[in-house]
């Protein structure tokens, strides 16, 4: 079945310890997005990719960056995690010109910070 | 920031009752979705409705748009245990329809 993953469903780091959260996707979306979510709130966005093009959303602190080597994987690397970081991270993906602007979202990576 | 808002913040219901969130947006939109997520995971779409558009249903879900009053209301009937989750509305936003401006969100219990 075509779908988003992604992996680790947790991730324990320590602060200040550089971590890395994967997404792919079988779907061959051309968009795809990073969202933390913390307890109770609305998703935030931090960036999307539409193909190759970044687009960082201007509150994203530079502590958050994100690679797509090709169209199927993402990585959103947090350089140095603070423990305010610790969220749910939800990648998603929608496909740019459909008519339908929906997005389908991965099962999300809970990060704890210690 | 946020331009879609939620009400209600929370909602308890029994099996088998109907289950009523609506949702209010500030400025125009050309469509307005609802996500369900359930406790730990990821969003889930459920139905997109397009500003031309006044009502749309898939399976027990009822979805209403009034662009007038810029807002739209997510009507689950006969709801199930396996309902309970947070629903989501999001529209478009206007300047990057590739962006979705979110609204905080219902939390619905269906208690068995």
């Amino acid at each position: 079945d075509a779908m988003v993953i992604q992996n680790p469903r947790y991730q324990v780091t320590q602060f200040g310890k550089p971590v890395t959260l994967s997404c792919s996707q079988t779907l061959n979306h051309n968009v795809m997005y990073w969202y933390q979510q913390k307890s109770s709130q609305a998703p935030k966005l931090l960036f999307h990719y539409y193909d190759k093009d970044f687009n960082n959303e201007a509150d994203t602190p530079d502590n958050f960056q994100s690679r797509r080597p090709n169209t199927s994987f993402c990585f959103l690397d947090i350089r140095s995690p603070g423990l305010g970081d610790a969220a749910m991270y939800l990648c998603a993906t929608s496909r740019e010109g459909a008519r339908q602007e929906t997005q389908y979202f991965g099962p999300g990576t809970r990060l704890l910070v210690l | 920031s946020q331009q879609g808002e939620e009400d209600p913040q929370a909602l308890s219901i029994q099996e088998g009752e109907n289950a009523t969130m609506n949702c209010s947006y500030k400025t125009s939109i050309n469509n307005l979705q609802w996500y369900r997520q359930n406790s730990g995971r990821g969003l889930v779409h459920l139905i997109l409705i397009r500003s031309n558009e006044r009502e749309k249903h898939s399976g027990r879900l009822r979805v209403t748009l009034d662009t007038s009053k810029k807002s739209s209301s997510l009507l689950i009937t006969a709801s199930r245990a396996a309902d309970t989750a947070s629903y989501f509305c999001a529209t478009p936003n206007a300047g990057n329809n590739r962006k979705l401006i979110w609204g905080l969100g219902t939390s619905l219990a269906v208690n068995p």
